[in-house]
């Protein structure tokens, strides 16, 4: 497979557990933050976003929290599943300014 | 199906030759972006268009180089120039032609260069 997730931060989660992904952002005018998957050899895809007027929005077992004082940002996955299994990262834009990319975190579900 | 395709998937190239990346996108987005993605980095800009027939500059275009002829194809070129290309190169559109980094990027299955 692709040698994306090498040197990342790894997680190591149960099968059935909860998993909280974290990132810090670097940039205070961003307001506009994503979440990504990546499984090994593919594109990211998208999970979810968050604008910087909530500081907490759910989808289908994930949840993002937005911690602005601390410019901070968790990914929430609920009972996860080996699918989950992957690099997620985060990103953050907002106006004019580029969309700049976290590095990520490896999830591995032990199942 | 909607979404964007990149071509090929794996891709061999002997040092010294130019090679064409191909992207394409069938989701009516007005803009589309070239990153590149290396071990334990965050994604990398390298070219980005807005629109047809025009096209910018990321952080890292030197070796390289776009052409933005029809709305649904953006291909990269990685020219002999770039001194490092063997990497995971990803191609994304966005709905937006307004430059707000608020439309969210979708990305193409990637497509991974290695230069022997």
């Amino acid at each position: 497979g692709e040698s994306v997730g090498l040197h990342l931060p790894t997680l190591s989660v149960q099968e059935g557990d909860n998993s909280i992904i974290n990132c810090a952002y670097s940039n205070s005018a961003s307001d506009y933050f994503i979440w990504y998957k990546q499984e090994s050899g593919k594109g990211p895809q998208f999970i979810i976003d968050i604008r910087s007027n909530m500081d907490k929005r759910q989808g289908q077992r994930v949840t993002v929290l937005l911690n602005k004082t601390v410019k901070h940002l968790s990914l929430q996955i609920a009972a996860t599943q080996p699918g989950d299994s992957a690099v997620y990262f985060c990103a953050e834009g907002g106006g004019y300014q580029k969309v700049t990319f976290g590095i990520g975190t490896k999830l591995q579900v032990i199942p | 199906d909607g979404g964007i395709t990149q071509s090929p998937k794996y891709l061999f190239r002997k040092e010294g030759q130019n090679v064409t990346l191909s992207c394409e996108q069938n989701l009516n987005h007005d803009a589309m972006y070239w990153y590149r993605q290396d071990p334990g980095q965050g994604l990398r800009l390298i070219y980005y268009s807005q629109i047809v027939n025009d096209f910018q500059k990321g952080d890292i275009a030197e070796g390289y180089s776009v052409s933005r002829e029809k709305k649904e194809s953006f291909p990269l070129t990685v020219t002999s120039a770039q001194k490092n290309p063997t990497a995971f190169y990803l191609c994304a559109s966005s709905i937006g032609a307004s430059g707000y980094s608020t439309d969210t990027q979708y990305f193409g299955p990637g497509t991974r260069l290695t230069v022997l």
